[in-house]
């Protein structure tokens, strides 16, 4: 069975500081998604990671994915207000054509910026 | 192109009441998903269906709730005598024909038992 740990699952932090949070899972996959949930909100998409050694950077969040660590990382660089939410990782543990993608969450990064 | 909707996007059940949840995917996807989001967690993956099948059910619990995506339509997520513990965010996610590739999520339906 597929698993993915995120940590830290709170993160309390200052404007300007830089930060990361982990995500490791269990077995091999080349899909990791990245998704940011605001309270009562659904997922937004933030990156789509496709192979080992992808980086994909967006404003002040980068993405980068590890296939034989079974390891992705979302770098905060300086943080701002505006990033306080509900972060997730999800790998996709595509079993073939006959059974399609189920993603397998982690249980998500609680951030908060403090002006 | 309008993204995946699903409705209602609130609804409220008394405890044994059924609920219906219904998801529409986006246009030319053909691939929907069903995942539940209990309180403070992550998504939990609950169904995987295609035009008139149901492909993995394998996230499903085994009484009270069932799927199905028809022919004409949207899905819909049924839940038969709801009980609390099935307060949660349901969320409806599409994909196209080929699968593998990225899932598209909805707004959500609020579930809440009282």
């Amino acid at each position: 069975e597929l698993k993915v740990e995120q940590n830290p699952l709170f993160l309390s932090m200052q404007e300007g500081k830089n930060y990361t949070i982990y995500c490791n899972y269990s077995t091999t996959s080349d899909r990791l998604y990245w998704y940011r949930q605001d309270p009562g909100k659904s997922l937004e998409s933030l990156f789509v990671l496709l192979s080992n050694g992808a980086v994909k950077q967006e404003g002040r969040l980068m993405a980068s994915l590890d296939t034989k660590a079974r390891l992705s990382t979302l770098h905060i660089t300086a943080a701002v207000h505006d990033l306080s939410a509900t972060y997730f990782c999800a790998v996709d543990g595509w079993i073939g054509e006959t059974s399609g993608s189920r993603l397998t969450f982690g249980e998500g990064t609680q951030l908060t910026v403090n002006p | 192109n309008a993204g995946v909707m699903q409705n209602p996007r609130h609804l409220v059940r008394r405890r044994g009441q059924e609920a219906r949840l219904r998801c529409s995917p986006m246009k030319g996807h053909s691939h929907v998903y069903w995942y539940r989001q209990l309180p403070e967690e992550g998504l939990k993956f609950m169904v995987y269906l295609q035009k008139e099948n149901i492909i993995d059910e394998s996230g499903m619990p085994k009484e009270r709730f069932s799927a199905e995506f028809p022919k004409e339509g949207p899905s819909i997520l049924r839940i038969q005598q709801v009980v609390r513990g099935d307060s949660a965010a349901y969320f409806c996610a599409s994909s196209p024909q080929l699968a593998g590739v990225e899932q598209y999520f909805g707004p959500g339906t609020r579930l809440t038992v009282t």
